[in-house]
């Protein structure tokens, strides 16, 4: 299965920006690179996925390297309600996606 | 809120029993995924089905089983419990199998005592 590596935490200020980076060097042509969060006692929330060009939605963007080794989750500006864990996940053509260990993200007012 | 419903939230039973979750997944899925998240290991996939159909397996011990009903809700069961079966269990489902976003139900919490 491929393997993302993430770091374990980040901190960030409140309406600043916030760099969520990803490294997956294992990926495969097909893998699409999904990223949720999860918010103490709640399930997992989508907030982006692409393939290979970056990607913006109201939530956030995605910015993926040209050699797709890597991805970073951009938060344009963090409020106190992203505070949450971060998980980067490459899903696979079995349709299968794993969480890793994900990015515990704290938000200081 | 997702649209995935699950039931119960919480369920506390002993050793040795058996249990089943349950979830229905937001109107127009076919896709419906299990995961367990406990302390130690993190979010376990665990199994998904597609329209009826079990499409892929993860890390699902053979203690515990699941299904989709033509209705397109599913269950996973889980038998002679152990105490390391203690976890958070989350549904998700989604519209097609590929590559889309699936949408996560609150969980049901199992206790095992």
């Amino acid at each position: 299965d491929a393997k993302t590596t993430q770091p374990n935490s980040m901190e960030s200020n409140e309406e600043e920006p916030v760099h969520l980076p990803c490294n997956h060097s294992t990926i495969s042509g097909t893998d699409y690179i999904h990223w949720y969060r999860q918010l103490p006692s709640q399930g997992p929330e989508y907030v982006i996925h692409g393939l290979t060009s970056n990607v913006n939605n109201r939530m956030a963007s995605l910015a993926i390297a040209e050699d797709r080794k890597s991805s970073t989750l951009i938060l344009h500006r963090a409020t106190l309600r992203d505070a949450a864990v971060y998980y980067c996940i490459l899903r696979n053509t079995g349709n299968q996606f794993y969480f890793g260990t994900g990015t515990s993200l704290t938000v200081i007012p | 809120d997702s649209g995935v419903t699950q039931t119960p939230k919480h369920l506390i039973t002993a050793t040795g029993q058996r249990v089943t979750l349950r979830c229905s997944p937001r109107s127009g899925d076919l896709s419906v995924y299990w995961y367990q998240q406990s302390l130690d290991q993190g979010l376990q996939f665990l199994i998904q089905y597609y329209n009826g159909e079990e499409r892929a397996k993860g890390n699902i011990l053979e203690r515990f089983s699941a299904q989709q009903f033509p209705d397109l809700h599913s269950e996973l069961n889980l038998s002679s419990l152990e105490l390391g079966d203690s976890a958070l269990y989350f549904c998700a489902s989604s519209v097609e199998p590929t590559n889309t976003e699936a949408f996560f139900g609150q969980g049901t919490r199992l206790t095992v005592v």
